[in-house]
């Protein structure tokens, strides 16, 4: 079956202190890993793909990376309104297969 | 372009009603996932459709739930005879053929009273 465990449940940070969000998965066989951000009362919001093991890819202050059994989400210089709950998805190559989600990291940035 | 559009944004149901929720997908997007949240709770699969088609129905409970997506008009997730465990955010996300990456709605927040 597959599984996606996000850690940790929620981290603090004070404004500008850089840190990861990790993301471990099993997969029969990995089509892509997907990062969102989700808001209070919001859906997610799509973040990046990545599809094999040593991508990275970026946006603004996120960095995503990708190995063969994990991915990083990395926050450098956090800024409050990067305050979300950040969702990490994979899809199995197998067929049309939907995504399964990990619960997801809470981030609290603080000024 | 206009994201995937969800509603009712909220729906307040009495037990033993039946709750519609609607999703219309991005334009030129016709694979739809519903998905359902509970609070503290990661996003849970519940059925995979394409036009006139369900696909993959696996996460859906076999009695109350059904889904569709006609060919035309947007897809509809219903729940009969609600009860408060049904209580939950429902998001609806949308994607291109071919394509992994898939984009939500707002989603409808359902309460059973």
């Amino acid at each position: 079956e597959d599984q996606v465990t996000q850690s940790p449940e929620a981290l603090r940070l004070q404004e500008g202190e850089s840190s990861s969000l990790n993301c471990s998965y099993t997969v029969s066989g990995l089509r892509g890993l997907f990062w969102y951000r989700q808001d209070p009362g919001k859906g997610p919001e799509f973040l990046f793909t990545l599809y094999s093991a040593g991508e990275e890819k970026e946006k603004e202050r996120l960095k995503a990376t990708l190995t063969k059994k994990e991915s990083f989400l990395h926050i450098t210089a956090p800024k409050p309104e990067d305050s979300a709950t950040y969702l990490c998805a994979v899809q199995a190559s197998t067929g049309n297969t939907p995504l399964v989600f990990g619960k997801g990291t809470r981030l609290s940035v603080i000024a | 372009n206009a994201g995937v559009m969800q509603n009712p944004r909220h729906l307040v149901r009495r037990r033993g009603q039946e709750a519609r929720l609607r999703c219309s997908p991005m334009k030129g997007h016709s694979h739809v996932y519903w998905y359902r949240q509970l609070p503290e709770e990661g996003l849970k699969f519940m059925v995979y459709l394409q036009k006139e088609n369900i696909i993959d129905e696996s996460g859906m409970p076999k009695e109350r739930f059904s889904a569709e997506f006609p060919k035309e008009g947007p897809s509809i997730l219903r729940i009969q005879q609600v009860v408060r465990g049904d209580s939950a955010a429902y998001f609806c996300a949308s994607s291109r053929p071919g394509v992994t990456e898939a984009f939500f709605g707002q989603g409808t927040r359902l309460t059973v009273v």
